[in-house]
């Protein structure tokens, strides 16, 4: 069945570094993907819309300088987390539309990132 | 925003039948009501979805009132990897549809004792 994959699973930086995480769909291709950020105890909260070939769109409030969205092919999506800090630590998800199967979007296994 | 209320937590004996309630009284009728769940610390987990008539599938079923205002989720034999967050949402777009956006509530945390 479609299948979504995120690398890393885990990530520890120093505050100040960007971190890049990347969201493939291994057997299907998605011309839009979502990413998603879960604080401990909470909702996902959706941050923004990756579209192949044009910019991403971003739910309010999410700052598009700070989370760079790059659909670069129709299987890869990457998050880029800019000069992060402590609060930036969170659970990101993405996930992937397909009209292959009954299920509307499929998830990946998420990244846990934390930053010192 | 999410359009759907659920309680906050549940609890399940093992083996028993856990039914989980929603309500969406502001749905639309091009809406479906879809259910996922979430283990912790892993990504959410498709289980079934419905727009008015009531479905069931190898995981569960899903009860929809007739007036479509809110709906109930069975899972006929509880077990303790069922324990996780069940997040009930509401959608344009029914099978194999790529429409829209997914956008999750608080969900109810079940949990599913020995």
């Amino acid at each position: 069945g479609a299948v979504v994959s995120q690398h890393p699973s885990w990530v520890i930086c120093k505050s100040g570094t960007s971190v890049k995480i990347e969201c493939r769909s291994l057997d299907f291709q998605a011309t839009t993907m979502f990413w998603y950020r879960q604080f401990p105890k909470q909702s996902l909260m959706l941050m923004a819309t990756s579209n192949e070939g044009s910019k991403a769109t971003y739910e309010q409030g999410v700052e598009k300088d700070k989370f760079l969205i790059n659909h670069a092919s129709l299987t890869l999506s990457t998050l880029t987390v800019t000069s992060a800090h402590p609060e930036d630590s969170s659970f990101y998800i993405c996930s992937a539309p397909t009209v292959r199967s009954n299920q509307p979007q499929h998830f990946g296994d998420g990244t846990r990132l934390s930053i010192l | 925003d999410a359009k759907t209320t659920q309680p906050t937590s549940m609890d399940c004996a093992e083996g028993r039948a856990a039914n989980l309630p929603c309500n969406h009284s502001t749905i639309s009728g091009n809406e479906y009501v879809y259910w996922y769940r979430q283990i912790h610390s892993q990504g959410p987990q498709y289980i079934i979805h419905g727009l008015k008539n009531n479905e069931t599938n190898e995981m569960a079923s899903l009860i929809i009132t007739e007036d479509r205002k809110s709906s109930t989720l069975i899972l006929p034999h509880a077990t303790l990897r069922d324990t996780a967050v069940y997040y009930c949402i509401v959608r344009v777009g029914g099978r194999g549809s790529t429409l829209g956006r997914l956008y999750f509530g608080r969900g109810t945390q079940l949990t599913v004792w020995p």
